[in-house]
């Protein structure tokens, strides 16, 4: 059974560091070669794609973000964290990761349960 | 950066109903297109992949279709539980999300 658990911080205040971590179960970053990726959706707004990682441990990043945006993968703990700098009122959303395949079909196909993180001094 | 929009931004249907909603990327991006559906509290579902493409256990009721940078997703006789808002989404070049379709009850 595939399972991909959010845990981090509801609330940060502005300028500081996010961190939120990704446990994954029921599958394996590299003999399943699955990558996962970070999405977030402010209240009421569309979802917005923020980074992923590959099996391979190649990263991608959204272009308006990436200054500002690190992912990185702990395969022995079935990991994946974002961590996100400088936050402000902007970056409050509710926070996804989600598995997507190397392989076709590049589906987002299992997805956390969402976490959202107010940003608010 | 691929932009995508999506039209319209909300509609309002009936039960029945035959629905049709847009996009449109700003670049070729062949197939490399996928449609999900989100209900309020929860993460998005997966309807669509490679633009025509349904997903194993998404009703038979909803269709894709299009390549390049025009796409359409199609829902045949509305049922009680599409009510929701529909993403698409492109893997061409990176990924991005549409701005969403919300379909509400007429």
């Amino acid at each position: 059974q595939v399972t991909l658990k959010q845990s981090g911080p509801v609330l940060v205040k502005p300028t500081e560091t996010l961190t939120l971590t990704c446990t994954v179960s029921g599958f394996s970053f590299t003999a399943s070669r699955m990558g996962v990726s970070w999405i977030r959706q402010p209240p009421g707004k569309a979802l917005e794609w923020l980074a992923h990682v590959f099996s391979s441990d190649e990263r991608l990043y959204n272009a308006s973000l990436k200054t500002r945006l690190t992912i990185s993968r702990d395969t022995s703990r079935s990991q994946v964290v974002l961590t996100m700098t400088n936050m402000g009122s902007l970056d409050t959303a509710t926070y996804f990761c989600a598995r997507m395949a190397d392989h076709t079909p590049h589906v987002f196909d299992y997805w956390g349960q969402g976490a959202l993180v107010t940003v608010s001094s | 950066d691929i932009q995508m929009t999506q039209s319209p931004s909300s509609l309002s249907a009936s039960v029945g109903d035959r629905v049709t909603i847009t996009c449109q990327a700003s670049q070729d991006v062949g197939e490399s297109l996928n449609w999900y559906q989100q209900k309020p509290g929860k993460a998005p579902k997966i309807l669509i992949f490679d633009a025509s493409n349904l997903e194993t256990g998404v009703p038979l009721r909803f269709s894709g279709s299009g390549s390049g940078t025009d796409f359409t997703l199609t829902i045949n006789s509305l049922q009680p539980e599409d009510f929701a808002t529909y993403y698409c989404q492109q893997y061409e070049n990176l990924f991005t999300f549409g701005p969403g379709t919300r379909v509400e009850v007429k």
